[in-house]
């Protein structure tokens, strides 16, 4: 059963770090992994797409990579802005469903 | 053009009343999904529809829990005899691709 982990569950910064976020996966049979941004009674916004036989996807400050033998994505902010702060939720395509991750909540402060 | 909408975007019920939900995905999107994301549980999918027929409801956690989907387009999802445990954000997505999901709302169902 494919599980899907994100580390760190909640991070606090100052604005303009850059920050790395991190999705494993174990089963490395997948079709993409994506990158979501959720804020607070809002859906998900879709931010990167990787398909599984490319490594990495670029969209303007968002970076994300991908290792699908160690089951492995990064996400990659740059430059932070309070603007980024959401809740970040990385998934796995298997067949016709995503599974999720359960999130990072990043917090970023002026 | 329009979103997919759910409704309502916040139901309270008592425990062991039925409750429905609503979905109205994006107009020519022929697939729709059910997903539920509970405190502590993250995003987990329910169910999968291909136009009216549900290949996948691997994710429907009892038989409580049923949808379904008329003229390829809206969807309801059910909740029988509703439980504490059932509270969540229950999120509708739609897709013309099987990459590319776009996501309601949510509904935010509270089980006293």
């Amino acid at each position: 059963k494919q599980e899907v982990t994100q580390i760190p569950a909640a991070l606090s910064v100052p604005e303009g770090e850059n920050l790395v976020l991190n999705c494993s996966f174990t089963d490395s049979a997948i079709y993409n992994l994506q990158w979501f941004r959720q804020d607070p009674g809002k859906g998900l916004t879709s931010l990167l797409l990787i398909q599984s036989s490319q490594r990495e996807q670029t969209s303007g400050r968002l970076n994300a990579s991908l290792d699908k033998s160690s089951g492995r994505s990064t996400l990659y902010i740059a430059a932070s802005q309070p603007g980024d702060s959401a809740t970040y939720l990385c998934a796995v395509r298997n067949t016709d469903k995503l599974i999720f991750g359960t999130g990072t909540r990043l917090q970023v402060f002026p | 053009g329009a979103g997919v909408s759910q409704s309502p975007s916040n139901k309270v019920t008592e425990k062991g009343k039925d409750v429905e939900l609503r979905c109205d995905p994006i107009s020519g999107h022929t697939a729709l999904y059910w997903y539920r994301q509970s405190l502590g549980q993250g995003l987990e999918f329910l169910i999968y529809f291909q136009g009216n027929s549900a290949p996948d409801k691997s994710g429907l956690p009892s038989d409580r829990f049923s949808a379904e989907r008329t003229g390829g387009s809206v969807s309801t999802l059910t909740i029988q005899r509703t439980q504490q445990e059932d509270s969540a954000v229950y999120l509708c997505a739609s897709s013309h691709s099987p990459d590319t999901q776009y996501f309601g709302p949510g509904t935010r169902l509270t089980v006293l």
